[in-house]
């Protein structure tokens, strides 16, 4: 198993572009989260899905958008890309068993 | 009501000693409490968990202590080794919904 795996893992944007992270677990868990880590600041919760075809926001979902078209898939689109977005991203999933969750290696993103 | 503090933000322990790293929460519906250990570079990892019920959890050199009525938990780590320098993340678990709330970090450097 691959576990949760993101793409790309570095990204520079313009202020204004937008942009799609790739997140994709093979674990079948139904529960999927993105997550953006701040020095300093820990992890705050954008956007999270309890199953596909359903989302709910998070702590800071302004800016961004998310769908859950498959189990497996669940993509972060930033729209008009702003300096303070620039984060470290991480996708993370879990079954509905436990309350573990597996996490990503992140996507690095810095707007100029 | 729904922050969890963390402290010490940064830690240096000299090897063979005790890093104790500390988390207090406010919501008593949190009913899951894991740590997370994060490398540079990479995801967060779970190092340990607990629930409510108990008031300790051991596993290897990690041990949570958990003070319900104090709604205080800590994490440690004995025996440091230089391998334990990373990042360590508290978080707790909201009960009925899907979110985790994370503490802000602590840094923690194992000297050889």
């Amino acid at each position: 198993n691959a576990g949760v795996t993101q793409t790309p893992k570095f990204r520079i944007l313009k202020i204004g572009q937008s942009m799609t992270l790739q997140c994709t677990q093979d674990m079948n868990h139904n529960y999927m989260y993105w997550y953006r880590q701040d020095p300093g600041m820990g992890l705050k919760l954008i956007y999270y899905s309890v199953g596909a075809g359903i989302t709910d926001k998070g702590e800071v979902p302004n800016g961004y958008n998310v769908s859950r078209s498959t189990t497996e898939d669940f993509p972060l689109r930033l729209e008009l890309a702003a300096p303070s977005q620039t984060s470290v991203y991480f996708c993370a999933s879990r079954t509905g068993n436990t309350d573990t969750q597996y996490f990503g290696p992140g996507t690095r993103l810095t707007v100029l | 009501q729904q922050q969890v503090k963390q402290s010490p933000q940064s830690l240096i322990v000299q090897k063979g000693g005790i890093s104790i790293i500390n988390c207090a929460y406010e919501n008593t519906a949190f009913d899951y409490f894991p740590w997370y250990q994060q490398f540079p570079g990479k995801g967060p990892a779970l190092l340990i968990a607990i629930r409510p019920d108990v008031s300790e959890k051991k596993e290897g050199r990690f041990t949570i202590s958990f003070n319900k009525s104090a709604k205080q938990f800590s994490l440690h780590i004995m025996d440091s080794q230089p391998g334990d320098s990373a990042t360590y993340f508290c978080a707790a678990a909201l009960s009925g919904t899907y979110k985790y709330i994370f503490g802000t970090g602590t840094r923690l450097k194992v000297l050889a």
